[in-house]
């Protein structure tokens, strides 16, 4: 079955680690997005990836990293710098569309959420 | 950028009718919709891409309209199921980078009761 995996499920964190969220897509999406969601809240974009080797800063991408270094893969790094990194982490994946953006509907994983302890 | 999304909330009982409204200061190049149960991953909906269109399936269909600032979300005869968070994706450009991106607006929490 196509689809795409996030792990863990559940991640905690203890103050001033990093740590590596996976994300994996076996659709053959060209690109790739992590997006935070705190409660309530809508989705805000961290980071995407159109291309392997290339990735765009989205909207609050201070604190974490990321790489593409294979078309399937995305992990995000959730680094000591974010100040406030307890959230909902979902990844996405789409085809792009004409125009070379999202025209396509997302494909989102299950989610990671993590907590700092 | 972000969308601006109404009602932020809406409670209706089973079979009653709502419309939750998605609107952007400039034009779009499409917008998505999709809804979210609690603690679950956005399952999509529908995208539009045309002024003008109107498309959906059975009880649930959307609206773009002709200047593609405004979509509208319909859901009719509402069933149980249906309660969640409903969120618009707006495909903006990105000026940083060039590239289209999807912004995401606040979402609208649906309850469903019997």
């Amino acid at each position: 079955d196509g689809g795409i995996t996030q792990s863990p499920k559940y991640l905690f964190r203890k103050e001033g680690q990093n740590v590596t969220l996976s994300c994996e897509q076996n659709l053959n999406h060209d690109a790739m997005y992590w997006y935070r969601q705190d409660p309530g809240q809508g989705l805000r974009l961290i980071y995407y990836s159109q291309i392997v080797n290339d990735f765009q800063k989205g909207d609050i991408a201070e604190g974490y990293s990321v790489s593409r270094e294979k078309k399937e893969s995305f992990p995000l790094t959730v680094t000591s710098a974010q100040k406030n990194p307890t959230a909902f982490y979902l990844c996405a994946s789409t085809l792009l569309g004409l125009a070379g953006g999202p025209g396509n509907e997302q494909f989102f994983g299950p989610g990671t959420r993590l907590t700092v302890l | 950028q972000q969308p601006v999304q109404s009602p932020q909330a809406v409670i209706l009982r089973e079979g009653e009718d709502a419309v939750i409204n998605c609107s952007s200061s400039k034009a779009l190049y499409s917008v998505h919709w999709y809804r979210q149960k609690h603690g679950e991953a956005p399952v999509f909906l529908m995208i539009l891409l045309k002024g003008g269109e109107q498309k959906g399936h059975e009880k649930i269909s959307a609206s773009f309209n002709e200047k593609k600032q405004q979509s509208s979300l319909y859901l009719t005869a509402s069933q149980l199921s249906y309660s969640g968070t409903y969120f618009c994706g707006t495909e903006t450009l990105d000026m940083n980078t060039g590239f289209q991106k999807l912004v995401f607006g606040t979402g609208t929490r649906l309850l469903v009761s019997p």
